[in-house]
């Protein structure tokens, strides 16, 4: 069964502009990763945010994680072409993760 | 060392055959993970070896599943009598221990076609 769940499920934007996606989860975490999946390939790791960290930035990357909320949000500024792929948001509780369903973004130049 | 690798990359078998995927995790890795996913979804675990032990297993992880991970190096994944229902992409992924703290470091996949 997935962590959770991920808002929107797809999303189209125009290159330049900013995607925001977020997540939710059901249990503790200890922290939240995400990452990126081009079409038909493995997964590749963009951020983790630990579950007492509120904010975190890497590059064009903007995670915020809410506790109290159990939620998540990834932001990615001006967006390119190449960022078109399936985002997952991941919850890590004891070594295992647990990976919500995607959202999949496009971006269109 | 170039990340994970996993092969074969494609496998296509008919209903019934036993198939058997390869992982070879980044050696300074010391856990390994098997995943699961199916089209339009996020990848479901299915196991994970810390070293040679395996560790933990998920109920997805049917009797006709089987892992191992010899001398804690590569991993296999062994699926008997196959049905339609694991068409799937079987990816690995290996970490550090206290792999929680780290990213995972995924494979490309291999991408299994039961016919």
């Amino acid at each position: 069964s997935q962590q959770g769940e991920e808002d929107p499920q797809a999303l189209s934007i125009q290159e330049g502009e900013n995607a925001t996606m977020n997540c939710s989860y059901k249990t503790s975490i200890n922290n939240l990763q995400w990452y990126r999946q081009n079409s038909g390939r493995g997964l590749v790791h963009l951020i983790l945010i630990r579950s007492n960290e509120r904010e975190k930035h890497s590059g064009r990357l903007r995670v915020t994680l809410d506790t109290s909320k159990k939620s998540s949000s990834l932001l990615i500024t001006a967006s390119r072409a190449a960022d078109t792929a399936s985002y997952f948001c991941a919850g890590t509780s004891g070594s295992r993760l647990t990976f919500g369903e995607g959202t999949q973004l496009t971006v269109n130049p | 060392d170039t990340g994970v690798s996993q092969d074969p990359r494609h496998k296509i078998t008919k209903r019934g055959q036993n198939v058997t995927f390869r992982c070879d995790p980044i050696s300074e890795h010391n856990r390994l993970y098997w995943y699961r996913q199916t089209l339009g979804q996020g990848p479901e675990f299915l196991t994970y070896f810390q070293n040679e032990a395996q560790l933990e297993k998920s109920r997805l992880l049917s009797d006709r599943f089987s892992a191992e991970r010899p001398k804690g190096s590569f991993s296999t994944l062994e699926i008997q009598r196959t049905e339609q229902g694991d068409s799937a992409m079987y990816l690995c992924a290996s970490s550090l221990a206290g792999g929680g703290h780290y990213g995972y470091t995924f494979g490309s996949g291999t991408r299994l076609t039961v016919v």
